[in-house]
């Protein structure tokens, strides 16, 4: 059974501030991983995905793969109390398709 | 504008009832997908299908069916023997590419289901 674990929070982090959001997978042969963002009642939207091992950068996000340790993180700089939402980790099943499986989602608060 | 629609947006059955959400997609993508989401949980798969025609089990497909008859359309049906169906349903498309390693999923808007 594949899965993929998040802490589910809260992270609070004060307005300014790096937030860091961690994944971890159990399918070594994971080939790519994604992070949504949801806001409460909403549905998922894609932040970043990253399927090479070491930085990704966009913005004031950040994607850390490390496929040894089979880890993903998500970092947040200058985090805004828009940035409030939970984030969802999700990793690419191995074969073909593009099924992806969910971790539960860390509920990040940021707060002013 | 291109996008993927659900409807409704909350819905409520009585036990004992079906009831059929819908799911459209005007992104001309393969692959369609259900998800079943709970307060504070994670997303799980329902069903998927990657062509029309054909259509996958997930995780989770006891007490629910779907069919896929067209490439747009991929409705959910929950139907009674679903114990638990009070639930946020979303619907996702992507391309099918397998050699791709980064398929984005787009999600639907999402439907509330509530049994009363």
């Amino acid at each position: 059974q594949k899965e993929v674990e998040q802490n589910s929070g809260p992270l609070s982090v004060p307005e300014g501030a790096i937030a860091s959001l961690n994944c971890t997978y159990s399918d070594r042969g994971s080939q790519s991983f994604f992070w949504y963002r949801q806001y409460s009642g909403k549905s998922p939207e894609l932040i970043m995905f990253i399927y090479s091992n070491g930085d990704k950068e966009d913005g004031r996000f950040t994607a850390q793969l490390n496929k040894a340790s089979q880890y993903v993180s998500l970092l947040i700089r200058d985090s805004q109390p828009s940035d409030s939402a939970t984030y969802l980790c999700a990793v690419k099943d191995r074969g073909a398709g593009n099924m992806l499986t969910f971790g539960g989602g860390t509920r990040l608060m940021v707060k002013p | 504008d291109g996008g993927i629609t659900q409807s409704p947006k909350y819905l409520f059955r009585k036990e004992g009832q079906n009831v059929t959400l819908s799911c459209e997609q005007n992104l001309n993508h393969d692959a369609m997908y259900w998800y079943r989401q709970d307060p504070g949980q994670g997303l799980r798969l329902i069903y998927y299908s990657q062509i029309v025609n054909d259509f996958q089990k997930g995780d989770i497909a006891e007490g629910y069916s779907v069919s896929r008859e067209k490439k747009e359309s991929f409705p959910l049906t929950v139907t009674s023997a679903q114990k638990n169906p009070t639930a946020f349903y979303l619907c996702a498309s992507s391309i099918d590419r397998w050699e791709w390693s980064y398929n984005e999923q787009f999600f639907g808007p999402g439907t509330r289901l509530t049994v009363l």
